[in-house]
């Protein structure tokens, strides 16, 4: 049984960074990716990027190019998440997305809600 | 990038009814297409992938269609559990996007 937990976000000041954690456990694939989405108050999913957890390679949305930094630890099977520096409209709710690179199953974290605010 | 654009944004249906979202890509996606399910203040579920093959453990009723840029999302007889926002995501793409969203009301 594959359980994913999301930990840091909170209130954070424009300009600022953040960094969310997601640690899977019981995860037993070796070839994974993992998705970063988020979600605005009452708004629709948006794609953030990816990490191979293999390759290490990375892709991200055009519009978060240059603050967006993805990186896993695979000795943990952990996710990280660094978006900096945040703006008022980076205010979301973030999850992390385990994606089984064989079967393509997916694993959804629980989500980390991040406000941007002075 | 990849627009994904949902149709129609939102609809009223009854219990028992037959549901058909529509999710058009800009450009040939082939069959890399997923189908998400989302309640009120729950992550999203991934119901389809692949255009068409159902997740494990998603019920019958739901059901994938389409290639290239036209997909559709069935459910067959609407259940009461079945109402939620549904969003289409392509995987075509290293830069993956997903569409609007489509609410399912109850009528």
């Amino acid at each position: 049984q594959v359980h994913l937990v999301q930990s840091g976000g909170g209130v954070k000041k424009p300009g600022a960074s953040v960094k969310v954690s997601c640690k899977a456990s019981g995860y037993t694939s070796t070839s994974y990716s993992v998705s970063w989405v988020r979600q605005a108050p009452g708004q629709g999913l948006e794609w953030m990027g990816w990490i191979s957890a293999y390759s290490g390679n990375t892709d991200s949305a055009q519009r978060l190019q240059g603050r967006l930094t993805m990186t896993t630890d695979t000795s943990t099977t952990t996710a990280y998440m660094d978006l900096s520096p945040l703006r008022s409209d980076d205010t979301a709710i973030y999850y992390c997305v385990f994606i089984d690179g064989n079967t393509g199953s997916e694993d959804w974290g629980q989500g980390t809600l991040v406000t941007v605010s002075s | 990038d990849i627009q994904m654009t949902q149709s129609p944004s939102s609809l009223s249906a009854s219990v028992g009814d037959r549901v058909t979202i529509t999710c058009r890509a800009s450009q040939s996606v082939s069959s890399s297409l997923n189908w998400y399910q989302q309640k009120p203040g729950k992550a999203p579920k991934h119901l389809i992938y692949g255009a068409s093959t159902l997740q494990r453990g998603v019920p019958s009723r739901f059901s994938g269609s389409g290639s290239g840029t036209d997909f559709t999302l069935t459910i067959s007889s609407l259940q009461p559990e079945d109402f939620a926002i549904y969003y289409c995501q392509q995987t075509y793409s290293s830069v993956r996007s997903f569409g609007q969203g489509t609410k399912v009301e109850i009528k």
